[in-house]
């Protein structure tokens, strides 16, 4: 069965500061598809990254890298220089070509 | 429109009614998906519509959940005999594909459902 597990309830950081969003996940299929959405207050959930499971090289895009790991079933995603307008609830979901299966997120909250 | 679209933002209503959430994907995708966001919960997958075809109903709560897309672009989702643990916030995305379920989705801002 899939399960994603965000197991950071609630950060808070000083802006400048880098953060990281750590993400767990269960499959049994060597096929699937990793996510990482952005949720702000207005509610709109993001789209932030997807990588499959055959790529496990890390992506960087200006202030956001993530670093996937099969050995230890992780997704993880660090902001660098945090700002403000980063205060969001981040999740993380997985699919085997079935239906998002979502973690229940992480708020973070960047403080000026 | 430039993106996903819900209506009403708002909706409140009396334990028993029935009520109707609209969503408009963006423009040519194929792809439309509801979802059910809890308070502090990730969203929780409803149902899946490829065009006018329901593809996936498994995460209907109940039977009073009902889902309809019949000219393949704008979806309503009812739920007849509203309950109080039907309050929450009720998503919809879209995608471009129809290929997998595997595609980037492109949400809405959601309806916030509160029953009485």
């Amino acid at each position: 069965a899939q399960k994603v597990t965000q197991a950071q309830t609630e950060i808070s950081v000083v802006e400048k500061e880098d953060v990281t969003l750590d993400c767990v996940y269960e499959t049994r299929d060597t096929t699937y598809y990793l996510f990482w959405y952005k949720q702000p207050p207005s509610g709109e959930l993001v789209f932030l990254i997807r990588r499959n499971s055959f790529d496990e090289q890390n992506e960087i895009s200006g202030r956001y890298s993530w670093n996937f790991q099969k050995s230890t079933s992780s997704f993880n995603f660090t902001i660098t220089a945090s700002q403000v307008v980063d205060s969001a609830v981040y999740f993380c979901a997985l699919s085997e070509d079935t239906p998002l299966v979502f973690g229940k997120g992480t708020r973070l909250s960047v403080i000026a | 429109g430039a993106g996903v679209s819900q209506s009403p933002r708002y909706k409140v209503a009396k334990r028993g009614q029935d009520v109707a959430l609209r969503c408009d994907p963006i423009s040519g995708h194929v792809s439309l998906f509801w979802y059910q966001q809890a308070l502090g919960q990730g969203p929780e997958f409803l149902t899946y519509f490829q065009n006018e075809a329901q593809l996936d109903k498994s995460g209907l709560p109940s039977d009073r959940f009902f889902a309809e897309r019949p000219e393949g672009s704008v979806s309503t989702l009812k739920i007849q005999r509203t309950q109080q643990e039907d309050s929450a916030v009720y998503l919809c995305a879209s995608s471009l594909g129809g290929g997998g379920l595997n595609q980037p989705q492109h949400f809405g801002d959601g309806t916030r459902l509160s029953i009485l």
